[in-house]
């Protein structure tokens, strides 16, 4: 499967935990999205990368957040001290930069669920 | 007012029939506009792509843009089963993020 992969699926921690998430992208994929989705909503912004370089944060991203993505390949994001609020489907997206005439088109992967209880 | 607004719906349709859902949005800078599938628990599934104004078809599956009324477009012919899914609107232009609707859940009942 040549898709975008995350790991794991699910995660149930408790309030108070630190989560690790991975994402691999689209290996030819020079860039790296972390997105957000509560129920009933759209996926929201919360950061990406070009390589290694992390380009631009959300304000949605607090300081508990953290996202790295050493050699520019795969992906981590880690939150701290989990609180319930943080429950929600934390998905990861990739995209070839500057195809031309395709502006940047981000596949999506499967997305890591997260229960805080 | 939130950047881009779409009915969650929910929609309900027979199997045969033209479904159309639609986007408006606010921000003049938006020039890419993408129609992402998503089925339950799953991630969004890129299905339609179009830059600028126009439209663009793709089998069953027609976007539309039109930026003079910031209104965005996706139909769908001969809807089956299989289509029932949440379909979220996305838009991009200055800057690197996709800015979503909140998307609108379809059923097509047999």
């Amino acid at each position: 499967d040549t898709g975008v992969s995350q790991n794991p699926r699910h995660k149930i921690t408790k309030r108070g935990q630190n989560v690790t998430f991975r994402c691999d992208p689209i290996s030819e994929h020079n860039r790296l999205y972390w997105y957000r989705q509560t129920l009933g909503q759209g996926p929201e912004f919360l950061t990406y990368f070009q390589n290694e370089a992390q380009l631009e944060k959300s304000r949605l991203l607090s300081d508990r957040f953290s996202a790295e993505r050493p050699k520019g390949s795969f992906s981590t994001l880690e939150i701290q001290r989990t609180e319930q609020g943080d429950s929600a489907m934390y998905l990861c997206a990739s995209s070839l930069a500057y195809t031309e005439g395709m502006g940047d088109t981000q596949y999506f992967g499967p997305g890591t669920r997260l229960t805080v209880l | 007012q939130k950047e881009v607004e779409q009915d969650p719906g929910p929609l309900s349709v027979p199997e045969g029939a033209i479904v159309s859902l639609n986007c408006t949005y606010s921000n003049s800078a938006f020039q890419y506009f993408m129609w992402y599938r998503q089925y339950s628990r799953k991630g969004p599934e890129l299905l339609m792509y179009t830059y600028s104004s126009g439209n663009k078809e793709d089998g069953r599956f027609t976007a539309q843009v039109d930026k003079s009324s910031k209104y965005i477009s996706l139909f769908i012919r001969d809807s089956q089963p299989s289509d029932s899914a949440t379909y979220l609107c996305a838009m991009m232009g200055g800057s690197e993020k996709l800015v979503f609707g909140k998307g609108t859940k379809l059923t097509v009942n047999p």
